[in-house]
């Protein structure tokens, strides 16, 4: 079985570029969190989706990032314009929740940004 | 909100030595998820232990749910054991995971 699948897995670009990342979850997965993760801290949930409706995005930062999940499947994370603080790590992961599931969390590799 | 304290912050071992990571979490908690972070960034599940102990070869985890800690054992490390240790942790009434400041962890040859 696939695992959770992102892309790109490195971004570089100036600031005030916009930049979008892809995330296709484990298949059946009904649950969809991207993380937020700076160098030498824990991953920070920005937005959370059941299905194809955002449940918690309250640590996104509406001004310039937005996400959308169509269909319930794949999502894409956007940030329009970046700036020089957003360089991270952009972690997506995916759940199946009760009571078809656990919850138990399954991440991605990672797309590493880093803004000029 | 919940917070969630790993202990020790940093850690160097000799390879073959033994340790002990701990996480507290300050709330009652629903589910409990420690993570290894490998040195290319990603992060691999290693348990999901909400309570009780579970043990998968060199590695074993607990969780006293009761007394809002869980501890992951590292038996006879292995410089691939390097990396950094993360524990997740959910509340009641969500499936957000809130995680831990994480543990460093390096296994010297």
């Amino acid at each position: 079985e696939a695992g959770v699948v992102q892309s790109p897995r490195y971004k570089i670009i100036e600031k005030k570029q916009p930049v979008a990342f892809w995330c296709n979850p484990i298949s059946g997965h009904n649950t969809l969190y991207w993380y937020l993760q700076n160098l030498g801290q824990g991953p920070e949930l920005l937005i959370r989706y059941e299905n194809e409706e955002a449940v918690d995005d309250s640590q996104l930062p509406k001004d310039r990032f937005s996400a959308e999940r169509l269909k319930g499947v794949d999502s894409t994370l956007k940030i329009q314009p970046a700036e020089l603080g957003d360089s991270a790590v952009y972690l997506c992961a995916s759940s199946l929740v009760p009571p078809r599931g656990t919850g138990e969390l399954f991440f991605g590799e990672g797309s590493r940004l880093t803004v000029l | 909100g919940i917070q969630v304290e790993q202990s020790p912050p940093d850690l160097i071992l000799q390879e073959g030595a033994n340790s002990t990571l701990r996480c507290n979490f300050s709330d009652s908690v629903n589910n409990l998820q420690w993570f290894h972070q490998n040195p290319w960034g990603q992060l691999i599940n290693l348990f999901y232990i909400p309570s009780g102990t579970k043990q998968n070869g060199r590695l074993s985890a607990t969780t006293v749910a009761t007394e809002r800690y869980s501890l992951l054992y590292i038996s006879s490390s292995q410089t691939t054991d390097s990396g950094v240790y993360f524990c997740a942790v959910r509340t009641s009434g969500t499936y957000k995971y809130i995680f831990g400041t994480g543990t460093r962890l390096k296994v010297l040859a």
